[in-house]
């Protein structure tokens, strides 16, 4: 089935400071989602890519979607203390979601 | 606000005894899923229902079960919880059109302890 890897596992970012994470998949992935989970809460939507290049922004998080469908990236710039929490990507296909471990960023002060 | 509901957001049973965790949602999506996630785990897909075809993961124990009585009701029965289902069970909903995956929108989450 399809898999995807996170890398890292785990971040600690220091507060203003910038950091990437990265998702890889063994095959084409048709979307990418990526979803934000606090400590203690439930996974929340932040973006979708479908298209092979494709880059979109949502203030500090740039989000890339690699020219082969394959790999994603997230970066955050100038972290803030509400960035903690863990990142999943998850690649989409008839009609599920194969998520990745996350990567567990904790921020400092 | 349309939103996804869990009840209940915690429940303890005892080891053997069965479990009914609902969920129900008010954005008249016709995909719902049920997921797992243990401890500083991915969420686990246990099962999916788009509209009213039940698609079960292979690798989801039998002591799973699900139902999905109209579209805004779905629920996870656990027939005789064991200690390993300790986790929190992550109920989440989709308007799919067919083929692509969509946005996926989480409810709460029910803890659930196995004693």
């Amino acid at each position: 089935g399809q898999q995807v890897m996170q890398i890292p596992q785990y971040q600690h970012v220091q507060e203003g400071e910038d950091f990437t994470t990265y998702c890889n998949s063994s095959t084409t992935l048709s979307n990418i989602q990526w979803y934000k989970q606090r400590p203690g809460g439930h996974p929340v939507f932040l973006i979708q890519l479908v298209k092979s290049g494709e880059v979109k922004k949502q203030k500090r998080l740039t989000f890339q979607f690699g020219e082969a469908k394959k790999n994603s990236s997230l970066h955050i710039t100038a972290t803030q203390t509400t960035d903690v929490g863990t990142y999943f990507c998850a690649g989409g296909g008839n009609n599920r979601l194969a998520f990745g471990k996350g990567n567990q960023v904790v921020v400092i002060p | 606000d349309a939103m996804v509901i869990q009840n209940p957001r915690y429940q303890v049973t005892q080891f053997g005894k069965p479990v009914t965790l609902s969920c129900s949602q008010t954005l008249n999506h016709n995909v719902m899923y049920w997921y797992q996630q243990k401890s500083s785990q991915a969420p686990k897909l246990l099962f999916h229902y788009y509209d009213k075809d039940f698609n079960n993961e292979a690798d989801t124990p039998d002591n799973f079960q699900s139902r999905r009585p109209n579209t805004s009701f779905c629920f996870l029965d656990i027939r005789s919880p064991g200690l390993g289902d300790t986790a929190m069970y992550l109920c989440a909903t989709s308007r799919d059109t067919g083929g692509a995956s969509h946005t996926q929108y989480f409810g709460p989450g029910t803890r659930l302890t196995v004693l």
